[in-house]
Parts: structure tokens; C-alpha cells; sequence
């Protein structure tokens, strides 16, 4: 079953701290793995896209990684901002059909000051 | 570039009416747009794909006939839900792709819609 898992559910962290989110995966055959980001009532927004082939991908403060063999991937941001609030989430391409994104229920991040 | 719009932003109708959205790529072509429902602390799920000029494909358990997906050019599709419930309030978004080697797929800022 073509599944992908985010943790934690939500976090808060302090302005100016790090933190790493979560995300596995089991869908197959995998094409590319997309991290965006939502604010509350909002539609979702790019932050990175990775192919099977890479393993790290920067945009700003925010560094994604993929491990393809243990179909595991991260989103690590750095110095946060209480901008940074907002929903992550975690979006799995499949290979074949029209559409096949597999949606995270995401995390739900605040930076509180 | 690579910008996705919806209208309205936000709309209140009375149970039984009907209500459209429109989704438009303003800077590229879309030959795919994409419809989705989120409800609270839930994650997008996908409705119905759509290509220009053809019938929309629905996903198992929506409605066709209640959720009707007009995509007659290649920067504008149009959502229309039919005799609205309360149920159908929720958070609806679009996305828009270009090309069929393109990965990316690009959302618009949602409409929330709200039955009374």
C-alpha cells in the first residue's frame, strides 16, 4: 500500500532554533519526494523537489534530505522564524499514471518567541 | 513565475444552491489541473484530475454529478459544486502542471467554502 508518514504530528520550538521533521515512505515505484510548505488556509507552496538520484536539496534555510533505499526522508530548518509557522508537508510521487501523489498528513510547526 | 489563482477566496451559499470555483494558471499553460478537498488538520486529498479538453477523471467515492470539473483552456478549469450541503464546506485547492515531463505540480491559495 502506498503510504507516506510524517512526524511529529506538530512541534513548537523557539525562534532561532533548528529542528528536523520527518518523513517515510512505501510508495512504489518512486519518482520524487516534494516537501511544501501550508499556511492556515492557504494552498501549499514548494520548498524543495528530489528524483530518486538526489540526496540533499537546499532553499534557504531549509535543507531536505533522501535516503531512497530506506525510503526515508527529512526537512531540516535552520534558524527559525516565527514565520517559519505552518503546516510541512511531505509528498511522495509515483512513476506511473496522470496523477500519483501521495500526500503526508504533515507536521504542524510553531515558533513561538 | 509558475503562479496558480483561484476565485473566489472564500464564499458562504445556502444548502441546496450552487457554487463555482475557477482555477487559472496565469503564467504558463496547463494541459493538467488538479482539484483537492482538505477538511481541518487533514492532508489534501486529490478529487479528480482533469486535462484540457477532455472529461475530468474522478478518484473512487466523489461524485461526479456533484462535483462538476469544466476544463475548457489551457489556463482555466472551473470547479462547480452542485447543490451544496453542509457537508461539502471545506477547504478546496488547485493545482496546475505543464508539460507532461514536468514534475511540478503548482497550487493555488485555496477557496474555503462554507454551506449554511
Amino acid at each position: 500500500k502506498n503510504q507516506v508518514e510524517q512526524s511529529p504530528q506538530s512541534l513548537i520550538i523557539l525562534e532561532g532554533k533548528n529542528c528536523t521533521l520527518q518523513c517515510n515512505y512505501t510508495v512504489s515505484p518512486f519518482s520524487n519526494l516534494r516537501w511544501y510548505k501550508q499556511d492556515t488556509g492557504r494552498g501549499p507552496v514548494s520548498l524543495t523537489i528530489m528524483t530518486f538520484s538526489e540526496n540533499t536539496k537546499s532553499n534557504g534555510r531549509y535543507t531536505a534530505t533522501l535516503d531512497a533505499d530506506t525510503k526515508q526522508s527529512s526537512l531540516h530548518i535552520t534558524a527559525s522564524q516565527l514565520s517559519d509557522s505552518a503546516s510541512y508537508i511531505c509528498v511522495v510521487g509515483r512513476q506511473t499514471g496522470a496523477n500519483n501523489l501521495f500526500f503526508g498528513t504533515g507536521t504542524r510547526l510553531t515558533v513561538i518567541p | 513565475g509558475a503562479v496558480v489563482s483561484q476565485h473566489p477566496s472564500w464564499v458562504i451559499c445556502k444548502s441546496g444552491t450552487s457554487v463555482k470555483i475557477e482555477c487559472r494558471s496565469l503564467d504558463f499553460q496547463a494541459t493538467t489541473m488538479f482539484w483537492y478537498r482538505q477538511f481541518p488538520k487533514q492532508s489534501l486529498m486529490l478529487m479528480a484530475t482533469s486535462n484540457e479538453g477532455s472529461k475530468a477523471t474522478y478518484e473512487q467515492g466523489v461524485e461526479k454529478d456533484k462535483f462538476l470539473i469544466n476544463h475548457a483552456s489551457l489556463t482555466l478549469s472551473t470547479l462547480t459544486v452542485t447543490s451544496a450541503h453542509p457537508e461539502d464546506s471545506s477547504f478546496y485547492i488547485c493545482s496546475a502542471r505543464g508539460g507532461q515531463d514536468s514534475y511540478e505540480q503548482y497550487f493555488g491559495p485555496g477557496t474555503r467554502l462554507t454551506v449554511t
